[in-house]
């Protein structure tokens, strides 16, 4: 199975700060994508991130707040900007192994306190 | 749009016992549907994928079963451990598209 690692697993953040989560994958994937998991509710997709076009973001989620990189087939980054309280949450990677019937594979998660 | 129910939220039962979980969706035009286990303050670890074709998945202790036409997946776990405490998440995707829609998950709390 893909091997998927984030950094950084856990930080506490200034509101009006922002922070920028790596996500790295020990191999080449089309597509990846990245969730976000409030305190207490279950993952929300923010957007999808395929190498070498613009990401595709869900309703709600706009490149200002959450810009996205996705430089090669192996890694990609988030950007949480200006931070609020309400961003206090998981935010999670995960990609799809194509190998493996389509099997969706997830990062450890980084988990994000903006106080 | 499709929706996600997983009962029971929440499930405490003594070590040993066999249990099953829960998983409803909508709309039956799924293309997978996947399981996940997620501790506390952790990412998810896939447990079981099973194709909209396939009707059963079985890794070790668990069994998962997929009804398409009914809308229905069940997880099942053989001679609980407290180890397998977690919270147990469905997630399904639909034709074409690998976004996941994920149920709120189901807490099991296995008790020495």
């Amino acid at each position: 199975s893909a091997v998927i690692s984030q950094k950084p697993s856990r930080d506490i953040c200034q509101r009006g700060t922002s922070l920028t989560i790596q996500c790295q994958v020990d191999s080449q994937v089309t597509m990846m994508f990245w969730y976000r998991q409030q305190p207490g509710q279950s993952l929300t997709l923010i957007a999808t991130a395929n190498q070498g076009s613009e990401a595709t973001y869900e309703s709600g989620f706009v490149i200002d707040k959450f810009p996205i990189s996705r430089p090669n087939l192996t890694f990609s980054t988030l950007t949480v900007s200006n931070m609020s309280p309400e961003d206090s949450s998981i935010y999670l990677c995960s990609v799809v192994d194509r190998t493996r019937g389509n099997t969706i594979y997830f990062g450890e998660g980084s988990w994000l306190t903006v106080v | 749009k499709q929706e996600v129910t997983q009962i029971p939220a929440a499930l405490s039962v003594p070590e040993g016992e066999n249990l099953v979980l829960n998983c409803s969706f909508t709309d039956s035009a799924i293309y997978n549907l996947q399981w996940f286990r997620q501790d506390p303050g952790k990412g998810l670890t896939s447990l079981l994928l099973i194709q909209s074709s396939q009707r059963e998945q079985t890794s070790g202790r668990l069994n998962a079963s997929l009804d398409k036409s009914s809308g229905r997946s069940t997880l099942y776990i053989a001679a609980s451990q407290p180890g397998d405490s977690a919270t147990y998440l469905c997630a399904v995707t639909g034709a074409g598209s690998y976004q996941l829609t994920f149920g709120k998950g189901t807490k099991l709390s296995v008790i020495p």
